[in-house]
């Protein structure tokens, strides 16, 4: 089946380590976008990419970092500079075009402090 | 700039009865519209979209919404709620007139809460 798979489920990042978290989509998608979702906050835009070796910042990009390598691939660096990383992470897909289609998402990882 | 409002945190239905959903929008230009629902620890899926077209669109499992261009709003609507139907909703906007693929804007999300 084709889809987006994020890994780990679960990650505990240790104060002053760099961590970074994988998706991986198999539906052929251009656009890629990572997403933080915090409890009565919605989610929030951090980075997307339309095409490969390019990425744009989204709202909330301090302190994280990404790289699209290859199509199937966005993975998200959540850096040291992030104070406050604990949140659950989602990565979605779509076909790149003037914002009309909508966009699927993998089941997330969920970040913690140590 | 664009936003979006669901002004409940939380909406409770009875099995078998109508439910809404409500959400506004505010754009610069025109709006293209979702609904997503989310359960728990897991990623989003989405329901429906207006584009153009019908204001009333219909989506999966049964739900609906309105568009409203004079309101600015899109509610997300089912006639008979089934418990199954609980979960956490999410409205969402994309200003189609700033072109490009940047990422949709999500409302804070409304939790469905269908009692049996």
């Amino acid at each position: 089946d084709g889809g987006i798979t994020q890994s780990p489920k679960y990650l505990f990042r240790k104060e002053g380590q760099n961590v970074t978290l994988s998706c991986e989509q198999n539906l052929n998608h251009d656009a890629m976008y990572w997403y933080r979702q915090d409890p009565g906050q919605g989610l929030r835009l951090i980075y997307y990419s339309q095409i490969v070796n390019d990425f744009q910042k989204g709202d909330i990009a301090e302190g994280y970092s990404v790289s699209r390598e290859k199509k199937e691939s966005f993975p998200l660096t959540v850096t040291s500079a992030q104070k406050n990383p604990t949140a659950f992470y989602l990565c979605a897909s779509s076909i790149p075009g003037y914002g009309n289609q909508p966009q699927h998402f993998g089941d997330g990882t969920r970040l913690s402090i140590l | 700039a664009q936003s979006v409002a669901q002004p409940e945190d939380q909406v409770n239905v009875a099995e078998g009865n109508p439910l809404t959903v409500k959400c506004t929008y505010s754009v610069s230009g025109n709006p293209y519209l979702f609904w997503y629902v989310q359960y728990p620890n897991r990623g989003l899926q989405f329901l429906l979209k207006y584009i153009t077209g019908d204001n009333l669109v219909k989506g999966s499992y049964g739900f609906e919404a309105e568009f409203n261009k004079s309101q600015t709003s899109f509610h997300l609507k089912k006639p008979s709620a089934l418990v199954s139907d609980s979960a956490l909703y999410f409205c969402a906007v994309r200003d189609y007139s700033g072109g490009g693929a940047d990422g949709l804007t999500f409302g804070k999300g409304t939790h469905l809460i269908i009692q049996p």
